[in-house]
């Protein structure tokens, strides 16, 4: 079965300083991809950054970066430089396919607030 | 732009009530997604659907069904409304490709009185 754990309900981050949001999931698919969105209080879901299965690198969008490691199962969000309109909830997810079905699933979310 | 439109922002049903949720989408997506959003456990997969007529259970589809006749319209039905199934509904869709991102609906902010 697949599962994404998000362990931290919360995090605070000074303005302009990084921070990281933890991210371990379980598969047994042999591809998947990795996922970050954001939501802020408006409700709406933004797309941040993607990381394939066998991909080589980790993933970097402008300020977001995902820190992959495979083996131990881990895609943690990296964002550099916090500024205060990174205050939102934050959802890691994960899209596997077994045989023709294609499931995506969610993670309980992280809520980060950027202070001054 | 890819539009996944949800027929209603806010619901009010009561209790015992069938309640239908439409989700329509304009960008010819073979798969679809129902979620639930509650405080504290993030976006909990319902069903999701691969193909016209096709669905597959998601982790929390007791008290739910769907039904996806057209390629563009996927529907969540709640047969007799409960008081727990008061929630923020979202639908999505999804190109095929692994790294295709998903597109969501604005949501329906479900209340069952």
């Amino acid at each position: 079965a697949q599962k994404i754990t998000q362990t931290q309900p919360g995090m605070f981050v000074q303005e302009k300083e990084a921070v990281t949001l933890d991210c371990t999931y379980d598969t047994s698919d042999p591809s998947y991809g990795l996922f970050w969105y954001k939501q802020p209080s408006s409700g709406e879901m933004i797309f941040l950054i993607y990381q394939g299965s066998y991909d080589q690198q980790n993933a970097t969008e402008g300020r977001y970066s995902l820190n992959f490691q495979k083996a131990r199962k881990s895609a943690n969000l990296v964002i550099s430089a916090s500024q205060l309109g990174d205050s939102a909830m934050y959802f890691c997810a994960m899209r596997g396919r077994t045989y023709n079905t294609d499931k995506l699933i969610f993670g309980t979310g992280t809520r980060l607030q950027v202070f001054p | 732009d890819v539009k996944v439109t949800q027929s209603s922002r806010y619901l009010v049903k009561r209790t015992g009530e069938k309640v239908f949720l439409e989700c329509v989408q304009d960008m010819d997506h073979e798969n679809m997604f129902w979620y639930r959003q509650d405080p504290g456990l993030g976006l909990r997969l319902i069903y999701f659907s691969y193909d016209v007529k096709m669905k597959e259970k998601g982790d929390i589809p007791e008290g739910y069904s769907v039904s996806r006749e057209k390629k563009e319209r996927f529907s969540l039905i709640l047969e007799s409304a409960s008081t727990n199934q008061t929630s923020m509904y979202l639908c999505a869709s999804v190109a095929p490709g692994m790294g295709e991102k998903l597109f969501f609906g604005s949501g329906t902010q479900l209340s069952v009185l």
